[in-house]
């Protein structure tokens, strides 16, 4: 089955607390990419991949990394997080040629205190 | 850049009527894709209906159908025989048919809330 898996689905953290949100796709995708929603925003994608060691900021990068050392691995990661980024993330990946759909994770709701 | 808006926050429609989605956006390229995306209270973003631009016939997806205006750069959709499982957060999407640099990303509307009455 095709499928994006996000992890953690759901974690309250401290401010200043590194932590990583995992995100791996089954189907080979080359592109992946890491959106953020917020009430009244929609959704702004954070950063992106185009390839392995492949990556770029998006429209939101600021207190983000990310790394592509795998095509089927793109974790997000927040040094040090702070409340301005409790949110829920999405992760999503799809076939380089943009008409191809874009596939979504089941979204990761970060709280951070 | 291109933009995604969306007029309505919120919409309701009763149990087995129709009602229409806006959705507006504005580039300057010639070649792009739109979407609709269903958000349950789930929070899983599902795929509704794609529509490539160089298409002038209006996708459709069982109840689910586009009114595709280039021209206009609108691009609403119709559910028909809304059903009470309709109800979510409807995202209108962008994008682009280039794949230099962040083109390849969505770009999305704000969302509108749809209610569903029985």
């Amino acid at each position: 089955e095709a499928q994006v898996t996000q992890n953690p689905r759901y974690l309250i953290t401290v401010t200043g607390k590194k932590l990583t949100v995992t995100c791996s796709q089954n189907m080979n995708h080359e592109y992946m990419s890491w959106y953020r929603q917020d009430p009244g925003l929609g959704l702004r994608q954070i950063y992106y991949s185009m390839n392995v060691e492949v990556t770029d900021k998006g429209d939101v990068p600021e207190g983000y990394k990310v790394s592509r050392k795998e095509k089927r691995n793109f974790p997000l990661i927040l040094e040090s997080p702070s409340p301005n980024q409790t949110s829920l993330y999405f992760c999503a990946s799809s076939f380089r040629a943009t008409g191809n759909t874009i596939y979504f994770g089941e979204g990761s709701w970060l709280t951070v205190v | 850049a291109q933009t995604v808006t969306q007029s309505q926050p919120e919409m309701s429609v009763q149990e087995a009527e129709t009602v229409t989605l806006s959705c507006t956006y504005d580039t300057s390229e010639s070649d792009y894709y739109l979407f609709w995306y269903k958000q349950p209270p789930s929070r899983q973003m599902i795929l509704v209906i794609r529509q490539e631009a160089y298409k002038q016939q209006n996708a459709t997806e069982n109840r689910f159908s586009v009114n595709f205006q280039k021209a206009a750069k609108s691009f609403s959709l119709k559910i028909s025989d809304s059903q009470l499982g309709d109800a979510a957060m409807y995202f209108c999407a962008y994008r682009s048919s280039t794949t230099q640099g962040g083109s390849e990303k969505l770009v999305f509307g704000k969302g509108t809330k749809l209610t569903v009455n029985p």
